[in-house]
């Protein structure tokens, strides 16, 4: 069993739509959760972090962890066609000794 | 542009071989991740670099191998390879302290064994 787990997708939506991605996982010793975005043929990079769970928002994207179900969330308001790539959840614990990512979900959002 | 630079950016060499692939990291970062992202396993941890000493080891093979030296660039070593080690491998720094949440990833480089 993975330790994350991630839908590949893809995911199609038209400009504008409510993009919700989603990973689980089974390891209840991670805290911290990242969502990374990455386009073709270039490196992740990171969009929101959260320790522990709850929400955090930032500008059109809200992070939501819940430690207790061992689900987290990535939400996209108002999504832009500058929007599609490659959207990749990252969990660890204290340290990186057990540092996972998930498959990643591709994104494509339509003019 | 991250600031991170690799080196080289493609490299294709034959099974049983051995690579070392470069990293620099951005000014002023101390700690360098390493990374391989491939179809089939996806993104992969491998060892973390914090000022010249190893701070944390994840899904690395034993056949791999990485150094940080005193300027803070890193190289990650390759031997024995085998077809299935194709993949892009990634090199990402991050700042001392609280700004380690951030990691900086650089271009990658792609890593064909034939």
């Amino acid at each position: 069993q993975k330790e994350v787990e991630q839908d590949p997708g893809p995911l199609s939506v038209p400009e504008g739509a409510i993009v919700s991605l989603n990973c689980t996982y089974s390891n209840s010793a991670f805290q911290y959760f990242m969502w990374y975005r990455q386009y073709s043929r270039k490196g992740p990079e990171l969009l929101m972090y959260t320790y522990s769970s709850g929400n955090k928002e930032d500008g059109r994207f809200t992070a939501q962890v819940d430690k207790s179900s061992k689900y987290i969330s990535l939400f996209i308001r108002d999504s832009q066609p500058s929007d599609s790539a490659t959207y990749l959840c990252a969990m660890r614990g204290n340290n990186f000794n057990k540092f996972y990512f998930g498959s990643g979900t591709k994104l494509n959002v339509k003019p | 542009d991250s600031g991170v630079t690799q080196t080289p950016k493609h490299l294709i060499t034959a099974t049983g071989q051995r690579v070392t692939l470069r990293c620099s990291p951005r000014s002023g970062d101390l700690s360098v991740y390493w990374y391989q992202q491939s179809l089939d396993q996806g993104l992969q941890f491998l060892i973390q670099y914090y000022n010249g000493e190893e701070r944390a080891k994840g899904n690395i093979l034993e056949r791999f191998s990485a150094q940080q030296f005193p300027d803070l660039h890193s190289e990650l070593n390759l031997s024995s390879l085998e077809l299935g080690d194709s993949a892009l491998y990634f090199c990402a720094s991050s700042a001392p302290g609280l700004g380690s949440r951030e990691q900086y990833f650089g271009p990658g480089t792609r890593l064909t064994v034939t």
